[in-house]
């Protein structure tokens, strides 16, 4: 089935320091989706990416989809506390008889110190 | 409109026995999945269903049972329980995976 790396597992920043994730994945993708899950929380959907190239905005976050659809990133400027948690990407992979359900990278836990 | 909705929140298992995790949408969603989340392990897909008397497997599959007579209600069953199936079981739908999945609150289950 489809696999999706992401790293790094871990990052501690200092508040106000950027933080980035990366996934990437050995086949193309028809999209990709970023999710976010504060600790003890359920993971919550943050953007789908589905063109080739493409970059979107949110406040301080940014994402982008590789040239080749293989890769995605999330950038945050500026880390603040509420940014803490566990960042996960998910991608379109192939179990049983079907394609079409969401396989999630491993995520990128954040914590941020004041 | 209440979601996804999840129970029970917490549970406790002795090896052997045997439960069923509560899943139900009111959102009209034709998919719907579980997921299991372990330290270091992100989300593994268990089973999914594509609509009402549909289901197949994701990634991990063995020692559960899902069925979907209905599109609302998509529940798991644990047929004998084993330590290793401690874990936090998310259940999640959405109209499809080209659409945002909307996850419940979880259940934390732990099989002494």
């Amino acid at each position: 089935g489809q696999q999706v790396m992401q790293i790094p597992q871990y990052q501690h920043v200092q508040e106000g320091e950027d933080f980035t994730t990366y996934c990437n994945s050995s086949t193309t993708l028809s999209n990709i989706q970023w999710y976010k899950q504060r600790p003890g929380g359920h993971p919550v959907f943050l953007i789908q990416l589905v063109k080739s190239g493409e970059v979107k905005k949110q406040k301080r976050l940014t994402f982008q989809f590789g040239e080749a659809k293989k890769n995605s990133s999330l950038h945050i400027t500026a880390t603040q506390t509420t940014d803490v948690g566990t960042y996960f990407c998910a991608v379109n992979g192939l179990y049983g008889g079907s394609q079409g359900n969401l396989i999630f990278g491993k995520g990128t836990k954040l914590s941020v110190k004041p | 409109n209440a979601g996804v909705t999840q129970t029970p929140k917490f549970q406790v298992l002795k090896t052997g026995q045997s439960m069923t995790l509560q899943c139900a949408q009111d959102m009209n969603h034709e998919y719907m999945s579980w997921y299991r989340q372990d330290p270091g392990m992100g989300l593994r897909l268990i089973h999914y269903s594509v609509g009402a008397g549909i289901t197949d497997q994701g990634e991990v599959p063995n020692g559960y049972n899902v069925s979907r007579s209905t599109t609302e209600d998509f529940p798991l069953r644990l047929l004998s329980a084993a330590p290793s199936q401690t874990s936090v079981y998310f259940c999640a739908s959405s109209y499809s995976t080209e659409f945002p999945l909307h996850f419940g609150n979880g259940t934390r289950l732990t099989v002494t």
